[in-house]
């Protein structure tokens, strides 16, 4: 089955700069690439998605960006504002009739003012 | 804007004892999923619904959980006996089709504590 890398766990940055999560993921057939924001006590909230026939794709903020061929995807956030501390977690979606979202472990980001 | 909604939000159980989740998707929403998310991890999948039936079971331990949708909307996931390993939250998310790039929903969750 597909397996999802999230690295760093933990990230601390100061307020105005730019947080980058990565993730890898192992099943070459998964198409379909979420990230949720999970604030402390709160519902997981999609906050980007980005599908497999798609480089880049960006929101104010935020954006994420796929390497299919190194199978990894990456979130970018810039001009971090405190609101933004929370759990980050990407997800990939297995191919085929499944459909089965494996999530990666989550990463802590904090954003000091 | 419509939510995924789930009861109790906080359920404390003594092990071998049974326990139960109620979930309400977002209206409409033909897929309803149920993850089990222990703490510091992320979701992980138990049980898949399309409509009343279910599409993907893998990972839920049989012997003791059991889920149903038996109208096709809200869901119940029940577990007897509780055994202390199943403290963690539990998610229930919703979307509107089975598609390979449906937007999940997520509820509030459920979290259990077994003592």
């Amino acid at each position: 089955g597909e397996n999802v890398e999230q690295h760093p766990s933990t990230l601390s940055v100061q307020e105005g700069d730019s947080a980058v999560i990565k993730c890898t993921y192992s099943d070459s057939a998964s198409n379909y690439f979420p990230w949720y924001k999970q604030e402390l006590g709160k519902r997981p909230q999609l906050i980007i998605d980005i599908r497999s026939n798609v480089g880049e794709k960006k929101d104010q903020r935020i954006a994420v960006t796929l390497n299919k061929t190194a199978k990894h995807f990456s979130l970018h956030i810039t001009e971090t504002q405190p609101e933004d501390s929370a759990v980050y977690f990407c997800a990939a979606l297995s191919g085929g009739s499944n459909y089965k979202l494996t999530f990666g472990k989550g990463t802590l980001l904090t954003v000091n003012p | 804007e419509a939510e995924v909604a789930q009861s109790p939000r906080y359920k404390i159980t003594e092990k071998s004892q049974a326990v139960a989740f109620w979930c309400d998707p977002i209206s409409g929403h033909a897929t309803l999923y149920w993850y089990r998310q222990i703490l510091g991890q992320g979701p992980e999948l138990l049980v898949q619904f399309q409509d009343e039936s279910v599409v993907d079971d893998s990972q839920l331990p049989k012997d003791r959980f059991s889920a149903e949708r038996l109208k096709g909307v809200d869901s119940t996931l029940k577990i007897q006996p509780a055994e202390l390993g199943d403290s963690a939250m539990y998610l229930c998310a919703s979307s509107l089709v089975r598609i390979s790039t449906d937007t999940q929903y997520f509820g509030p969750g459920t979290r259990l504590t077994v003592l």
